[in-house]
């Protein structure tokens, strides 16, 4: 059974930093490819970043390119999201979500809930 | 970037009877590969999202086949063919053709 299990959302004070991870289970981590996605309070979906199952592509949103880092380790089955300089607008719950193309986010994990206040 | 446009924005239905959401993107989605990126996804309450259509018309497994997809180029419909009541949630479109992927706004479909 295919599983994602987010980590590492909480408090955080805006410009403070925070690592998101999703731990992967029930596949092959290292042939998918993965995004982040993310929800604000009573919000829509929007598609934060992406990266290829080398992590040798990548992709950002514009509003996170320069503060977010997305990796990860194959070898820890892991996907990362390391966000810097966090705004107030960057609250939102988290959801790490597999694949691409025809795969494109067929499988999401239960998310993580970043509050950027203070 | 590609606006993808949903409507409506509300819609409330009565059981056993049909609904449809309209998706409209501001580009062709049509890929160089010839295939046509656009995913539905229902998000319960309280729940994470699901991915119950993709690439227009094929639909996930476990989907019930109530569910449907259609259109081409830039617009893009769902149809549930009799709603019930475990349908309640909010629909969503999404492009997976081009960088960077985007949302429609979201459809909340409701009982009567």
């Amino acid at each position: 059974e295919v599983q994602l299990v987010e980590s590492g959302g909480g408090l955080v004070q805006p410009g403070g930093s925070l690592r998101l991870s999703c731990a992967a289970s029930g596949f092959t981590f290292s042939s998918y490819e993965m995004n982040w996605v993310r929800q604000a309070p009573g919000k829509g979906l929007e598609w934060v970043s992406y990266i290829s199952s080398s992590g040798s592509t990548i992709y950002y949103a514009d509003s996170v390119k320069g503060r977010f880092t997305i990796s990860r380790d194959n070898a820890k089955n892991s996907l990362y999201l390391q966000m810097n300089s966090l705004r107030a607008e960057d609250t939102a719950v988290y959801y790490c979500a597999r694949g691409a193309w025809e795969l494109l986010c067929d499988y999401w994990g239960q998310g993580t809930l970043v509050t950027v206040s203070s | 970037d590609v606006v993808m446009t949903q409507s409506p924005l509300s819609l409330p239905v009565t059981l056993g009877q049909p609904a449809s959401i309209s998706c409209r993107s501001s580009q062709s989605l049509v890929h160089s590969d010839g295939n046509t990126y656009l995913n539905w996804f229902q998000q319960r309450p309280g729940q994470s999202p699901r991915r119950l259509i993709y690439k227009v018309s094929n639909r996930d497994s476990g989907v019930p086949d109530r569910f449907s997809g259609s259109g081409s180029g830039t617009d893009f419909t769902l149809k549930i063919s009799r709603v019930e009541a475990e349908d309640v949630g909010v629909y969503y479109c999404m492009q997976g053709t081009h960088w960077p992927l985007t949302f429609g706004g979201g459809t909340k479909v409701e009982i009567k």
